[in-house]
């Protein structure tokens, strides 16, 4: 199993762009998450989703949006970067029969 | 409602120190506990897990954290640090029977001398 990928690792974005930040897992968990980390602030809930069709807002979900039309993919939007949106950006799922969650490797966002 | 705390944003120890990484934690309900660790440029990796069997959790690379209902506490601990540790430590919580969205601390930051 690949477990959680992400792409792209790393992207400059200026004010205004858009972009899609990808999200894939192969283990078929139904929960899946989006969390930002900043320096010193721990992570950040953005969205979650707990199965295809069915998405929530988290903590800091302005200037995002999600969808899920599959299990295995949850990929997160930005649609008019700002740069407040620098930030590292983690995407994680869990089986729903247990509480730990397994994460990817990390996008790291930079808006100039 | 639950929440984490963690105590210290930054730990330094000597190679071959005892290594204690602080966490308080709040529930209203029983909760599930976890330690991660994040070396750098990488994602998140469980370290060790508490779901109420044994008290004491032993994860892997020798770490180990008890859980202390009394203290609200969920401290990480190895008696000898090692170079390779140098990381930071995340602690969450997640409410039993909730919606597995857990809470996580700040994170703190090992640092390891020689």
């Amino acid at each position: 199993n690949a477990g959680v990928t992400q792409t792209p690792k790393f992207r400059i974005l200026k004010i205004g762009q858009s972009m899609t930040l990808q999200c894939t897992q192969d283990m078929n968990h139904n929960y899946m998450y989006w969390y930002r980390q900043d320096p010193g602030m721990g992570l950040k809930l953005i969205y979650y989703s707990v199965g295809a069709g069915i998405t929530d807002k988290g903590e800091v979900p302005n200037g995002y949006n999600v969808s899920r039309s599959t299990t295995e993919d949850f990929p997160l939007r930005l649609e008019l970067a700002a740069p407040s949106q620098t930030s590292v950006y983690f995407c994680a799922s869990n089986p729903g029969s247990s509480y730990e969650q397994y994460f990817g490797p990390g996008t790291r966002l930079t808006v100039t | 409602a639950q929440s984490v705390t963690q105590l210290g944003s930054h730990v330094s120890v000597s190679e071959g120190a005892l290594v204690l990484l602080r966490c308080n934690y709040s529930s209203s309900v029983p909760p599930y506990l976890f330690w991660y660790v994040q070396y750098p440029n990488q994602g998140l990796q469980l370290l060790l897990k508490y779901t109420s069997a044994a008290t004491l959790v032993k994860g892997i690379n020798g770490f180990e954290a008890e859980f202390k209902k009394s203290e609200t506490s969920f401290h990480l601990t190895k008696p000898s640090a090692h170079m390779s540790d140098a990381a930071e430590y995340f602690c969450a919580v997640s409410s039993r029977g909730g919606s597995y969205i857990p809470t996580f601390g700040r994170g703190t930051s090992l640092i390891v001398h020689p």
